[in-house]
């Protein structure tokens, strides 16, 4: 049973482009949601969250987009930059405080110059 | 300031034996997580810990799988004994109180049992 899903393995966008990457979840006990990044032998790294009380919050060129309705999020990057290709990872959890997160599958971003 | 250490970075060794994986994490943070990486299940939660003090390992596969934090500096994932299934990339992290959803990852332990 998969509670957060990212039906998109893979992604390619040109640089300068948007990037949206997509992210579905099943459970609407969910109370915070985050997207991590995640290079090649290295591990994630935290990007940016979001609170099940907002719809959408911006840091920089990302932005989340939350629609409850829909049980939906989405990241959109942009401008793409080439040291966006990356792996990220959608990640949803019941408590801002627990810690205990249920990560997607992770979609490979790749952005082309 | 140093990130999340883990040690080794790559485990090879033979089903039947013992495995220990070894994470120091953030100096100041309090909650530390155990995650294991793969194809077919991707990145899951095995066990975090709060101030030492194991809170949810619901995520441990089964009794082959145990994990300490003897104290805030150190904590350690042994599997025994190991099984080819277990082969996987496994992460340890780290977070502080009130933000424990922004978690600090280590480089990985890449296992592989033969």
């Amino acid at each position: 049973d998969q509670q957060v899903k990212q039906n998109s393995p893979s992604l390619s966008v040109q640089e300068g482009r948007i990037s949206i990457l997509n992210c579905d979840y099943t459970n609407s006990m969910f109370d915070y949601f985050l997207w991590y990044k995640k290079y090649p032998a290295e591990g994630p790294t935290f990007l940016i969250s979001i609170s099940s009380i907002k719809d959408k919050n911006e840091d920089g060129r990302f932005t989340v987009f939350l629609n409850k309705s829909a049980k939906h999020l989405s990241l959109h990057i942009v401008p793409s930059q080439p040291g966006d290709s990356a792996v990220y990872f959608c990640a949803a959890t019941f408590s801002s405080n627990t810690g205990k997160l249920i990560f997607g599958q992770g979609t490979t971003l790749q952005v082309k110059p | 300031d140093a990130g999340v250490i883990q040690s080794p970075r790559h485990e090879v060794t033979e089903m039947g034996q013992e495995v220990t994986l070894r994470c120091k994490p953030i100096s100041g943070h309090n909650s530390l997580f155990w995650y294991r990486q793969t194809m077919m299940r991707g990145l899951e939660l095995l066990i975090y810990f709060n101030n030492n003090v194991p809170i949810d390992d619901s995520g441990m596969p089964e009794d082959r799988f145990s994990a300490k934090m003897p104290n805030a500096s150190f904590s350690t994932l042994k599997i025994q004994p190991s099984e080819p299934r277990d082969s996987a990339v496994y992460f340890c992290a780290s977070s502080i109180s009130g933000r424990a959803y922004e978690q600090y990852f280590g480089p990985g332990t890449r296992l592989t049992v033969t």
